[in-house]
């Protein structure tokens, strides 16, 4: 495993619908990241998780999204019940540690279509 | 609550020549990264500049923490076809980082 692999790249749900977003770190990261992009926006913030423990969701709303980072298996972003509003790109990073000079490795994204 | 504001949205310029990208916010920051996204692919991180008045050289680009830590530049020497992108600067408060909304860059051959 080279880099943070998410899947699936491309999700197209009907509304009402459940998604399910998997995100599997780098060797060796621990912390995990959620972000979200539309298109001409720049990347918002959702969600921070450390193995078993969200630190920070202070960016995910309130109803129909969770999150979570099991012992073992990959971190889930799961969105219940889909509008159209969450069509966007889901961008999963992870980092070695929690200090602020680390940098983030992203993954290619999992696209969002609800229609 | 947008903390941070980059300009130009949107830049197109000819192969070889020079440009700078800003990153400014009212808020300090511990840390500042700038990344660079391409179409349909995640962002890669570039540089963190940690220090304010930090400098840091990474072949044609240049990067600058402003001295208070509340802004940083981006300038690209003899810009080339490869550097087409999206670049981001994130700023750091505390767990985690805040982008801003980017800057499109293209450069024509």
């Amino acid at each position: 495993n080279a880099g943070v692999m998410q899947n699936p790249r491309h999700l197209v749900r009907r509304r009402g619908q459940e998604a399910r977003l998997r995100c599997s770190p780098m060797k060796g990261h621990s912390h995990v990241y959620w972000y979200r992009q539309l298109p001409e926006e720049g990347l918002k913030f959702m969600v921070y998780l450390q193995k078993e423990n969200i630190i920070d969701e202070s960016g995910m709303p309130k109803e129909r999204f969770s999150a979570e980072f099991p012992k073992e298996g990959p971190s889930i972003l799961r969105i219940q019940q889909v509008v159209r509003g969450d069509s966007a790109a889901y961008f999963c990073a992870s980092s070695p540690g929690a200090r602020p000079n680390y940098g983030y490795t992203f993954g290619s994204g999992t696209r969002l279509t609800v229609v | 609550t947008q903390l941070l504001e980059q300009s130009p949205q949107f830049l197109s310029i000819q192969e070889g020549e020079n440009l700078t990208v800003y990153c400014n916010s009212s808020s300090v920051f511990s840390s500042l990264q700038w990344y660079r996204q391409e179409p349909g692919e995640g962002p890669v991180l570039l540089v963190t500049v940690v220090t304010g008045g930090e400098v840091k050289k990474l072949k044609r680009l240049t990067f600058q923490f402003g001295d208070a830590r509340k802004d940083s530049s981006l300038h690209i020497t003899a810009a080339q076809p490869g550097d087409t992108g999206l670049y981001l600067c994130a700023g750091n408060t505390g767990n985690q980082f805040y982008f801003g909304t980017g800057t499109s860059l293209t450069v024509i051959p």
